[in-house]
């Protein structure tokens, strides 16, 4: 157990809808990154938080949007869904977020979305 | 043409046999990750490095910067390390802030 907790597990929706994950960091770890892992394209990089503030950004959709709380949680917003979409969304947490490569990332379980 | 490869894809081995993963990256990177993707699903991180050799029970990594090319070696293999094994890099950036860019990993099953 990472300590790293994300709900739903899973999630079914059709095209054109809009979902929210939910992401609570390890107790004490200031960032948040997130992660999409599809098939044909791997694991890739969303966004990351730090503390509150958008740290790093990487392949992620403008229908797709993220914040982090002040009690440090983390949602993941997915809109105008697409089949494509369909993938296992990773949230990952690190102690500081030194820009995610110098720490080490505890990974949730993942929340495994499927697009109809 | 992938900025992170990993080699092989697929790899089927015996119970005790001595594995190595290969990953090569094609740009100047400021850490390297290890991580263990299990058959449910889940992630786990195994190392991090930014040079030389680390060492974590039967798992070693080892990365040569000059080279831009890290292995992970698993000795004494068991079936219980059947998984996906996954190389990530930090790139370095002009811009600055960069997250992880991850190989496509390397299918290992252990047979008893």
């Amino acid at each position: 157990d990472s300590g790293v907790t994300q709900t739903p597990k899973h999630l079914i929706t059709a095209t054109g809808q809009r979902v929210t994950l939910r992401c609570s960091p390890r107790s004490g770890d200031l960032s948040v990154y997130w992660y999409q892992q599809s098939l044909d394209q791997g694991l890739q990089f969303l966004i990351q938080y730090y503390n509150g503030e958008e740290r790093a950004k990487g392949n992620i959709l403008e229908r797709f949007s993220a914040q982090q709380f002040p009690d440090l949680h983390s949602e993941l917003n997915l809109s105008s869904l697409e089949l494509g979409d369909s993938a296992l969304y990773f949230c990952a947490s690190s102690v500081a977020g030194g820009l995610g490569g110098w720490e080490t990332q505890y990974f949730g379980p993942g929340t495994r979305l499927l697009v109809l | 043409k992938n900025e992170v490869e990993q080699s092989p894809q697929n790899l089927t081995a015996q119970e005790g046999e001595f594995i190595t993963i290969n990953c090569s990256y094609s740009v100047g990177i400021s850490a390297l990750h290890w991580l263990q993707q299990h058959p449910g699903g889940g992630i786990v991180s195994l190392f991090m490095l930014s040079s030389g050799k680390k060492k974590h029970g039967r798992l070693i990594a080892t990365i040569n910067i000059q080279e831009k090319h890290s292995s992970l070696h698993i000795t004494a293999s068991h079936p219980r390390d059947s998984a996906v094994y996954i190389c990530a890099v930090r790139m370095y950036s002009g811009g600055g802030a960069d997250g992880l860019t991850f190989g496509k990993g390397t299918h290992l099953i252990i047979q008893p």
